[in-house]
């Protein structure tokens, strides 16, 4: 069964940083795209961005490139969401996706159970 | 402000056929860049239900059809169930920003 497993809830403080993970399995993790996925509560999704482990080809929205990094380990099947400087405004569940087809302009079949940032100010 | 158009609310009684709209424009569903559409309930993942405009996966019901005309698409729902009651949202992707984005979501509400 093919399966996304995202790390715990997360409580920080403005200015921290962080970082959240995304472990796949049930498949090869280098030949699927990873996309990350944020929900502000009462808000809408909103694209993040996007890599390939198995060369780390990386694409971003404009709207999150230079706050953001993502990154993947295909050793250990996981990919990663790293915040260097924390704000408030970052206080929202993010969500791991994998697309099955179309690479990264495809669909996500398979979604993370969710992982919830909480930053304070 | 999201690229992508859809109408905050919809709604239908049970078993009929309500229709959600997704309108874009020239740099993404218009380009011919696939259409793809989810059912998310706060708090829990979302679920893929329409892919590549049309397509459905596996184990979601033939009442869920997708389609696309011109710069825009719709997410149809016929025989309305209690359990469609979500958030919808389309995702496609925008040759401009080199990446996907989400249209911002709509509210099925089943009367």
């Amino acid at each position: 069964e093919v399966q996304l497993v995202q790390s715990g809830a997360e409580v920080k403080k403005a200015g921290e940083s962080l970082q959240i993970s995304c472990k796949g399995s049930g498949y090869d993790f280098s030949k699927y795209w990873i996309g990350w996925v944020r929900q502000v509560s009462g808000k809408g999704l909103e694209w993040i961005g996007i890599i390939y482990p198995g060369d780390s080809d990386i694409r971003y929205s404009p709207s999150f490139q230079g706050h953001v990094t993502i990154s993947a380990d295909k050793s250990i099947a996981s990919a990663y969401l790293q915040w260097n400087s924390l704000r408030a405004s970052d206080t929202a569940r993010y969500y791991c996706g994998r697309t099955d087809y179309g690479g990264n302009l495809g669909a996500f079949h398979t979604w993370g159970q969710g992982t919830v940032v909480t930053v304070s100010s | 402000q999201s690229v992508l158009t859809q109408p905050p609310s919809v709604s239908g009684a049970p078993g009929q056929r309500v229709t959600i709209s997704c309108t874009g424009s020239g740099s993404n569903i218009g380009a011919g860049y696939d259409v793809h559409w989810y059912q998310h309930l706060p708090g829990t993942a979302p679920k893929l239900v329409i892919y590549d405009k049309m397509k459905r996966p596996s184990g979601v019901p033939d009442r869920f059809s997708g389609s696309r005309s011109g710069s825009s698409a719709s997410l149809a729902i016929t025989g309305l169930r209690p359990e469609d009651e979500a958030d919808y949202y389309c995702q496609s992707y925008d040759i401009s920003l080199s990446g996907s984005l989400f249209g911002g979501g709509t509210k099925l509400t089943v009367l």
